[in-house]
Formats: structure tokens, C-alpha cells, sequence
């Protein structure tokens, strides 16, 4: 399969800007994703970017794609507690996804 | 939508037992994936099917594993004989196709002890 790498653990303090970050390598992925997984719970979509894209701006989350360094970025805007999560970024390759190992947010209050 | 709805939410079985998952996917959604989540190797693929066709079941670790799909609104992944190694969470996933994300459901906590 594709490798999607992701650092393993984040903390930020609260009202604070959470940047996570994601490498991919497939260059012919056509969407790529961002899922929030709380504890206990399934894998929730939290927004997607089209690979022609190069940013996508969604209330406090904006997305970031650098598709020639095959880069995807995550910056939550004025973190809360409840943000507190692991973030999962994923790229499609025609009809299958590869996850990456997820970021466990932590916010600090 | 209910959403992609799974059953049993826990399963604790013995060792040598056998263990049926289900999973019920959003309604026209051709897609279903079934995904095994562990500390250890992450967010796995198993097995996924389209218009109830199995597609890939590349993922799956052994003979032990099955996976069937008898309609579009139910699916079953069974594991016989179970081992303590197979505890994980199990997430079924559903999509109608690629570009619009897959929605998981609540994932079935296996313990085999």
C-alpha cells in the first residue's frame, strides 16, 4: 500500500493554533482527507481537499496541500478541549483509502 | 440516515470461539470496507466489497477471517477459530464512491481471551 506518515502525538494549550502535519506518497492521489477519531468512537470526516487544490478553509480548520512535496496540513484555529482527538489523514487511490497512523491531540487547558 | 451501523458495540469471547461482526451500511452506498484498529499496526484493511462483490481481500490476515456481503444492506465479517491476537476494534465503512469519503460506523470492540 501507499505510506501516509503522520507525527505521532501533539499537544497545544488552549486558544492556541494546532498545526498537524502529513506526508503521502502517492502523487496521483485525487482526494485527500482528514478524519477526527474521539475516544470510543469511529472515524469521523472532517473535511477533504481535491488534489487540484492547494488550501480549503472550513470555519476553524483549514486545510493546506503541497502536492509537489506531497505535504497536507491540518491547523485547527483556536483549539478546545473538545478538539482533544486523534486526527487521521487519508488518501484516495481510485476506490481504496490509506490512513495514516493518526496524531493524538492533546489540548492543554 | 442512521449512519453505518454496526453490531455487537463489545464482543468478549474464548479462545477457539467463533465471532460474527456485522454491519449495516448507509443506504445506496456501494461501498463497504471492513477495518481492524490496533494500537500496534493502526488502521488495517481488511476486505472491501463494491455492489456486494468482494474486491480486494488482500488484507485479510488468515484462512480464519471471512467476510460476506449477501445484500446491499448487510454484511458479516465472522473470524473461526478466534485467537487472543484478533482482539482489536473492528470498523465497517461505507461510501458511494471514491471522492466522497467514507463514513465509518462505531467500530465492535473485540476481546478474546
Amino acid at each position: 500500500g501507499e505510506d501516509v506518515e503522520q507525527s505521532l502525538f501533539l499537544s497545544v494549550r488552549e486558544g492556541d493554533s494546532s498545526v498537524i502535519n502529513c506526508t503521502y506518497t502517492d502523487s496521483s492521489s485525487t482526494y485527500l482527507y482528514w478524519y477526527k477519531q474521539e475516544p470510543g468512537a469511529g472515524l469521523q470526516l472532517l473535511t477533504y481537499i481535491f488534489s487540484n487544490m492547494d488550501m480549503k478553509q472550513d470555519q476553524r480548520l483549514t486545510v493546506l496541500l503541497n502536492k509537489k512535496d506531497k505535504h497536507l496540513s491540518l491547523r485547527i484555529a483556536d483549539t478546545q478541549t473538545g478538539d482533544s482527538a486523534i486526527y487521521f489523514c487519508a488518501e484516495a487511490t481510485g476506490n481504496q483509502f490509506y490512513f495514516g497512523t493518526g496524531t493524538s491531540l492533546t489540548v492543554i487547558p | 440516515d442512521a449512519g453505518v451501523i454496526q453490531s455487537p458495540r463489545h464482543e468478549v469471547t474464548e479462545m477457539g470461539q467463533e465471532v460474527t461482526l456485522r454491519c449495516k451500511p448507509i443506504s445506496g452506498h456501494d461501498y463497504l470496507f471492513w477495518y481492524r484498529q490496533t494500537m500496534m499496526r493502526g488502521l488495517e484493511l481488511l476486505i472491501y466489497f463494491n455492489n456486494n462483490v468482494p474486491i480486494d481481500d488482500s488484507g485479510m490476515p488468515e484462512d480464519r477471517f471471512s467476510a460476506k456481503m449477501p445484500n446491499a444492506s448487510f454484511s458479516t465479517l465472522k473470524i473461526q477459530p478466534s485467537e487472543p491476537r484478533d482482539s482489536a476494534v473492528y470498523f465497517c465503512a461505507s461510501s458511494l464512491s471514491s471522492g466522497d469519503g467514507y463514513t465509518f460506523g462505531s467500530g465492535t470492540r473485540l476481546t478474546v481471551v
